[in-house]
């Protein structure tokens, strides 16, 4: 367990629905990422945060998505009107320096 | 932009050594990453190096880096049935990490 909190662990959705994960990072962490993993494949980038601040957002990240880190703390990632092609594992990492990032479970999207 | 290559699958009997081989492109990398990802399970951080240093040991694992070829290897030593796992290479550029495709570690009996 490293700490960071990913919830809900599993979500089956129908294609069309929205959809929102949670992150809560370590607590002393100031910096917050994103990242997607498909079958078969390491994690890709999506976005990270510096306290509230959205830093890089990749081109990965289509208009449908969209995160939030209201107050510096817990993020949220919410996908509208999901597809088939968004099934993977949604994995938050949090950090204090950036180069040494701790991982979350991950959330597993599956899209009917 | 960076882009980590690493084969796919390792099988290795139980009680040897473990090498895993990484390349990556991006010379700009100062931390080079290997995780660990075990069924079901979000990343382990196993170890990391700095682009400055050519080797790094911690118990049984054993990170050597060769910068001018961009190369970097795991060494598992005594391997285990519970080192078997997908094992990712990875490197930094900026804020981001970027992985390789991982690669599987067998362990035969």
């Amino acid at each position: 367990d490293t700490g960071v909190s990913q919830d809900p662990r599993h979500k089956i959705t129908k294609r069309g629905q929205n959809v929102t994960f949670r992150c809560d990072p370590i607590s002393e962490h100031n910096r917050l990422y994103w990242y997607r993993q498909t079958l078969g494949q390491g994690p890709e980038f999506l976005t990270y945060f510096q306290n509230e601040a959205q830093l890089e957002k990749s081109r990965l990240l289509s208009d449908r998505f969209s995160a939030e880190r209201p107050k510096g703390s817990f993020s949220t990632l919410e996908i509208q009107r999901t597809e088939q092609g968004d099934s993977a594992m949604y994995l938050c990492a949090s950090s204090r320096t950036g180069h040494e990032q701790f991982f979350g479970p991950g959330t597993r999207l599956t899209v009917l | 932009g960076e882009d980590v290559e690493q084969s796919l699958f390792l099988s290795v009997r139980e009680g040897d050594s473990s090498v895993i081989n990484c390349t990556y492109t991006d010379s700009s990398s100062t931390y080079l990453y290997w995780y660990k990802q075990e069924p079901g399970a979000g990343l382990q951080l196993l170890t990391y190096i700095f682009s400055n240093m050519d080797m790094k040991q911690d118990q049984r694992l054993t990170v050597l880096l060769n910068k001018k070829d961009k190369h970097l290897s795991l060494r598992i030593a005594d391997t285990q049935t519970g080192d078997s796992a997908i094992y990712f290479c990875a490197a930094n550029r900026d804020d981001k990490i970027i992985f390789g495709k991982g690669t599987r570690l067998h362990i035969l009996p």
